[in-house]
C-alpha cells in the first residue's frame, strides 16, 4: 500500500513564525502536491512538483514556498505565518504514469493554527 | 481551466436507503477524468470511484455508482444501501492531462438510523 505521511497532525504556531510542513511518500512517486482545505471552499492547490528540484505554483501560492530536495519528500514552508493561514493542509502524491487517470494518494493532513 | 461545483453542502440519508450526491463540472480539455473522494472524520481522503471521460459506461464500485452525463457535464454519485460508515465529506474532483485535481466544495453526508 502507498503510504503518505505528514510530520504533524496538529500544529500551533505564532504569527510571524517560519513554519515547515513535511510530507513523505514511500512509493517512489514523481508527482507531489500540497493543498489547503477550508470549510465551504473544498481543497485548493498551493504548489506541486513533478520531480526533484522542480516546483510549480498552484491556485493559491501566495505566502507559501516549497522544497523538493529528495524524491520522497515535499516540504511546504510558511515564511512568516499569518492568522489567515490557519487551515488544514493535505499532501498528496501520484506516479507520472497515471497522469490524470489515477488517484492521488493523500496524507492524513496537518491542522495548523496560527495565533 | 477546470471548475467543479457541488451544490449540496449537506445531505442526509437513512441507513439502508439510497442517496445521490450531485456534481457538475466544466473543462476545456477533451481528455479528462472525474473522481469522487470520501473524507471521513479521520480526515484521510479515500478514492471512492473514478470515471474516464472517454468511457460511456458509468463506473461502479460495489454500492457506489455514478451517473455520468458528458453533454450536461454532470457527474453524480449514487450510494445504495447506505451504511453508518458512509457518513463523511464527499468531494467531486476533475483532472485533465496533467495530474492536478480540481475539487468541488464538498457535500457532508449524514447517515441516520
Amino acid at each position: 500500500d502507498v503510504k503518505v505521511t505528514q510530520s504533524s497532525r496538529y500544529l500551533v504556531k505564532r504569527t510571524g513564525e517560519k513554519v515547515f510542513l513535511e510530507c513523505v511518500q514511500d512509493m517512489d512517486h514523481e508527482n507531489m502536491f500540497w493543498y489547503r482545505q477550508d470549510p465551504g471552499l473544498g481543497l485548493r492547490l498551493i504548489y506541486f512538483s513533478y520531480d526533484v528540484k522542480m516546483k510549480e505554483k498552484g491556485d493559491i501560492p501566495e505566502g507559501y514556498s516549497v522544497s523538493r530536495e529528495k524524491k520522497e519528500r515535499f516540504s511546504l514552508i510558511l515564511e512568516s505565518a499569518s492568522t489567515n493561514q490557519t487551515s488544514m493542509y493535505l499532501c498528496a502524491s501520484t506516479p507520472p504514469a497515471n497522469g490524470g487517470k489515477g488517484e492521488q494518494y493523500f496524507g492524513p493532513g496537518t491542522r495548523l493554527t496560527v495565533t | 481551466a477546470q471548475t467543479v461545483t457541488q451544490s449540496q453542502p449537506e445531505m442526509s440519508v437513512q441507513e439502508a436507503e439510497t442517496v445521490t450526491l450531485s456534481c457538475t463540472y466544466d473543462t476545456s480539455e477533451s481528455d479528462y477524468y472525474l473522481f469522487w473522494y470520501k473524507q471521513p472524520p479521520s480526515r484521510q481522503m479515500i478514492l471512492v470511484i473514478r470515471q474516464e471521460a472517454y468511457k460511456q459506461q458509468n463506473a461502479t464500485e460495489n454500492r457506489f455508482s455514478v451517473n455520468f452525463q458528458k453533454a450536461a457535464k454532470s457527474f453524480s454519485l449514487k450510494i445504495s444501501d447506505s451504511q453508518l460508515g458512509d457518513a463523511a465529506m464527499y468531494f467531486c474532483a476533475s483532472a485533465g492531462t496533467a495530474s492536478k485535481l480540481t475539487f468541488g466544495t464538498g457535500t457532508r453526508l449524514q447517515v441516520t438510523l
